[in-house]
């Protein structure tokens, strides 16, 4: 069945910039998005990205979707210590009735001082 | 702005105990669901709500009841809870009518459930 994997940990200092990786299996897929967990609170959409774009860029945010390989990419430039959270990758696909939203199981970003 | 508003914010019941957790939304969404969320497993759906009227099921339904009241309401009931439903649940929504369709979701911050 389709798969979402992400690692679990990353640690960073801050001022550095932050690469948060995701893999899928779902071909069909047609939406990747990325959202941010804090500690106590609800997901909060951060971003999404459409399967025929390359990259997609939004303030100190950049994603890159290399669709061959299925490897989706966050990348948080200056992350600062309130970027420490737990970050989802999920994915759309577009098999038929077979859209269904497939979570990965989510990085947490620690962001060091 | 409001948004998505669960109740309550923490709860601990007893095996075989009753409740309901209720949700809403005030963003005129049509899609409102009910997530899981546990340690190593992720987010996994219970169940969703298409439209006003419309329930189905997800990846975990059982011990589990929902009521979509109106389009801003949809609850969550666990008729005899076990130990096992000890997790943290979501409410979410979204703008569009259905499970298959992309426009993203929106949280509520969650209901922290232990079953003792």
């Amino acid at each position: 069945g389709e798969d979402v994997e992400q690692s679990l940990f990353l640690s960073v200092r801050e001022g550095d910039s932050s690469v948060i990786n995701c893999t899928y299996t779902d071909s069909s897929s047609t939406y990747l998005y990325w959202y941010k967990q804090e500690p106590g609170a609800g997901l909060q959409l951060l971003t999404y990205i459409f399967s025929n774009m390359d990259m997609k860029q939004d303030q100190r945010l950049t994603v890159l979707l290399n669709k061959k390989d299925k490897h989706l990419s966050l990348r948080i430039a200056d992350t600062q210590t309130g970027d420490s959270a737990i970050y989802f990758c999920a994915e759309r696909g577009n098999a038929g009735n077979n859209r269904k939203l497939i979570w990965g199981l989510g990085t947490s970003l620690a962001v060091n001082p | 702005n409001a948004g998505v508003t669960q109740t309550p914010k923490f709860q601990v019941l007893k095996t075989g105990q009753s409740m309901t957790l209720q949700c809403a939304q005030d963003m005129n969404h049509n899609s409102m669901y009910w997530y899981r969320q546990d340690p190593g497993m992720g987010l996994r759906l219970i169940y969703y709500s298409a439209s006003e009227g419309t329930t189905d099921k997800g990846e975990v339904p059982n011990g589990y009841n929902v009521s979509r009241l109106n389009k801003r309401e949809f609850s969550l009931r666990l008729e005899s809870a076990a130990p096992s439903q000890t997790s943290v649940y979501f409410c979410a929504s979204s703008a569009g009518t259905g499970y298959w369709e992309n426009s993203p979701l929106h949280f509520g911050n969650g209901t922290r459930l232990t079953v003792t």
